[in-house]
């Protein structure tokens, strides 16, 4: 079993809320990730970091923000939700170097009403 | 940037039969190829995955190979069963980069 946990699992929230995903990881990866996976099943990235204080936009534009003050925690925020924010949120996190394997957290799903 | 093609986007098939899911990549220098598998309601899990100094890998009843030549590589499933219905991914990584995942197969299999 991977140890990197989400939660919330599920968020049902109004729209114009600020929201924060969390995501932390016990096995000391340098490299963390966040997707957004979509009902027809592709995952995009749209944030990723190479360690504490690193931070860098993904291949979809994402109007969230991400901050890595702490090596095991990754959180993903958005200050303004919408309903076109509503989408499942996967976390993942890897080895910088030797095994490039990504362990993936079990997913937020994200209902903005 | 790498790029990478997933076919077929569903397969259903009989319990027991073969089911094989194909990835093209782009980028030449890409060297790492795992295979994810995704149940409801969870995350992606690894399954097997292949370096570039190997053509073929076997793990029970899944097994991967890999053509440089041709930039393809493909997730082989034998004597399927039930539980083997998911949703796969595949994913190519050159070096240190980010992994690109292919747009995935959902596999449907029939008792």
């Amino acid at each position: 079993e991977a140890d990197i946990y989400q939660t919330p699992r599920y968020l049902v929230i109004g729209t114009g809320k600020k929201i924060t995903l969390e995501c932390s990881q016990t096995m000391g990866h340098d490299k963390m990730y966040w997707y957004q996976q979509d009902p027809g099943m592709e995952l995009h990235l749209i944030h990723y970091s190479y360690g504490v204080n690193s931070t860098e936009k993904g291949d979809l534009s994402s109007e969230s923000t991400v901050s890595r003050i702490r090596t095991e925690h990754f959180p993903l925020t958005l200050e303004s939700a919408r309903p076109s924010h509503t989408s499942q949120y996967l976390c993942a996190s890897s080895e910088f170097g030797g095994r490039t394997e990504a362990f993936f957290g079990q997913g937020t799903r994200l209902t903005v009403v | 940037g790498e790029n990478v093609e997933q076919h077929p986007s569903t397969l259903s098939v009989q319990e027991g039969d073969s089911a094989v899911i194909k990835c093209t990549y782009s980028d030449s220098a890409s060297n790492y190829f795992p295979w994810y598998k995704q149940e409801l309601g969870k995350g992606p899990q690894l399954i097997i995955d292949i370096r570039s100094n190997v053509g073929e890998k076997k793990d029970q009843r899944i097994a991967v190979t890999l053509n440089k030549t041709a930039k393809h590589f493909s997730l082989h499933i034998t004597e399927t069963q039930p539980e083997d219905s998911a949703v796969y991914f595949c994913a190519a990584r050159e070096g240190f980069q980010k992994l690109v995942f292919g747009t995935g197969t959902r596999l449907l299999v029939s008792p």
